[in-house]
């Protein structure tokens, strides 16, 4: 049971390049949510799905795109990368509204 | 103001002694109270939940909740260097539609 897998691990991109972070869930969860994390900002939700189909913006989307694809897998993209995007990025799932969350291992990622 | 406030730290004991990890809450709406670890290079994990006011144990770690004072606490006992880690309070309520995450105490157990 591997839980929340997040793909790649480590990524080093240029300004103004673009790439997809991959994340999948076996967990059978209905909602997934996309979390950055940085020094002294705390986790900050850029992005989530309540359910297979639909997706809504959180308190920093600008600057990515999202899809969920099916129920296990919702993916992040960053169009264009911007140094101000170097973060940690971490997503998770939730088995439903009185439960938390489960996360995965997250994704390092620096543009340079 | 934020929605929950936690002092980062970073906090330093010594192996053997008891912990106390604090937060604060802005909104009485707020019924479901949690406590993540983050160990360094790692995804958060649930450690503690909580619906009600009063205390849960689990081991060595017991989890608080006043809703009264909207603060929320949690005690680790025996404390050991593998609790070395990030530890974030989350809150969340039926109103909400999704968890909000304190941003972490980093926690050192000096062996």
């Amino acid at each position: 049971n591997a839980g929340v897998t997040q793909t790649p691990k480590f990524q080093v991109l240029k300004t103004g390049q673009s790439m997809t972070l991959q994340c999948a869930q076996d967990m059978n969860h209905n909602s997934m949510y996309w979390y950055r994390q940085d020094p002294g900002m705390g986790l900050r939700l850029i992005y989530y799905s309540a359910s297979e189909g639909t997706t809504d913006k959180g308190e920093v989307p600008n600057g990515y795109n999202v899809s969920r694809l099916n129920k296990r897998e919702f993916s992040l993209r960053l169009e264009s990368a911007a140094p101000s995007q170097t973060s940690v990025y971490f997503c998770a799932s939730q088995e439903g509204a009185n439960y938390g969350y489960t996360f995965g291992s997250g994704t390092r990622l620096t543009v340079v | 103001q934020k929605e929950v406030e936690q002092d980062p730290g970073p906090l330093s004991v010594p192996e053997g002694a008891i912990v106390s990890l604090n937060c604060t809450y802005s909104n009485s709406a707020f019924q479901y109270f949690m406590w993540y670890r983050q160990y360094s290079r790692k995804g958060p994990e649930l450690l503690m939940y909580t619906y009600s006011s009063g205390n849960k144990e689990d081991g060595r770690f017991t989890a608080q909740v006043d809703k009264s004072s909207k603060y929320i606490s949690l005690f680790i006992r025996d404390s050991q260097p593998s609790d070395s880690a990030t530890y974030l309070c989350a809150i969340w309520g039926s109103s909400a539609s999704k968890i909000i995450f304190g941003s972490g105490t980093r926690l050192s157990i000096r062996p």
